[in-house]
């Protein structure tokens, strides 16, 4: 089955800096590749995700990346905000039709200080 | 908010019970897809049920079991409640035939003692 790492587990920045979180997956089936963030006592929210016709892909301040060949793909946050600390999960789902069936990293504690 | 309501938010049950957790799916929604979340951990998949048959499966033994009624919404069953099962469940509504994005609700958080 798919495996899903994701790196690091605790990022640290100050307001106003970039963040960088890293994921590689394992089946080269995996097309659809979803990031979410979960803040606490809240479920998973989808804030950007990319398919594997696709290199890259931006919306306002978080672009994602994906590099099929190496099996990584990474979420590129900018001018970050003290509310964009959350807890960032990277997925990796093969699938089609929509029966995405996605496998998730251990996740990014992100933390943006003031 | 994604429209998906999971009932109820907190639940402290015993070692050997057995747990009952509801989802109510985003309207429009047929696919619903339940994970167990462990403290620290992402989620992980439980099965997945579309039009009320079981349409995927994960890594979790035969007493997690589960339910989608006709008005998509869905029910995950947990029997002989061990200690591990401690953990944050969480159910996500899809259309099978759209993008496939899922759409979480915020969980319920099972304690077993």
């Amino acid at each position: 089955g798919e495996n899903v790492e994701q790196h690091p587990s605790t990022l640290s920045v100050q307001e106003g800096d970039s963040a960088v979180i890293k994921c590689t997956y394992s089946d080269s089936a995996s097309n659809y590749f979803p990031w979410y963030k979960q803040e606490l006592g809240k479920g998973p929210q989808l804030i950007i995700d990319i398919r594997s016709n696709v290199g890259e892909k931006k919306d306002q301040r978080i672009a994602v990346t994906l590099n099929k060949t190496a099996k990584h793909f990474s979420l590129h946050i900018t001018e970050t905000q003290p509310e964009d600390s959350a807890v960032y999960f990277c997925a990796a789902s093969p699938g089609s039709g929509g029966s995405y069936i996605p496998t998730f990293g251990r996740g990014t504690s992100l933390i943006v200080h003031p | 908010e994604t429209g998906v309501t999971q009932s109820p938010t907190h639940l402290i049950k015993t070692r050997g019970q057995q747990v009952t957790l509801r989802c109510s799916s985003q309207s429009g929604h047929n696919t619903v897809s339940w994970y167990q979340q462990a403290l620290g951990q992402g989620p992980q998949f439980i099965f997945q049920y579309y039009r009320e048959e079981e349409n995927g499966r994960g890594n979790f033994p035969p007493r997690f079991s589960g339910l989608q009624f006709p008005n998509y919404s869905s029910e995950l069953n947990v029997n002989a409640l061990e200690l591990d099962d401690s953990a944050l469940y969480l159910c996500a509504s899809s259309l099978k035939t759209g993008s496939g994005i899922q759409y979480f609700g915020a969980g319920t958080r099972l304690s077993v003692l």
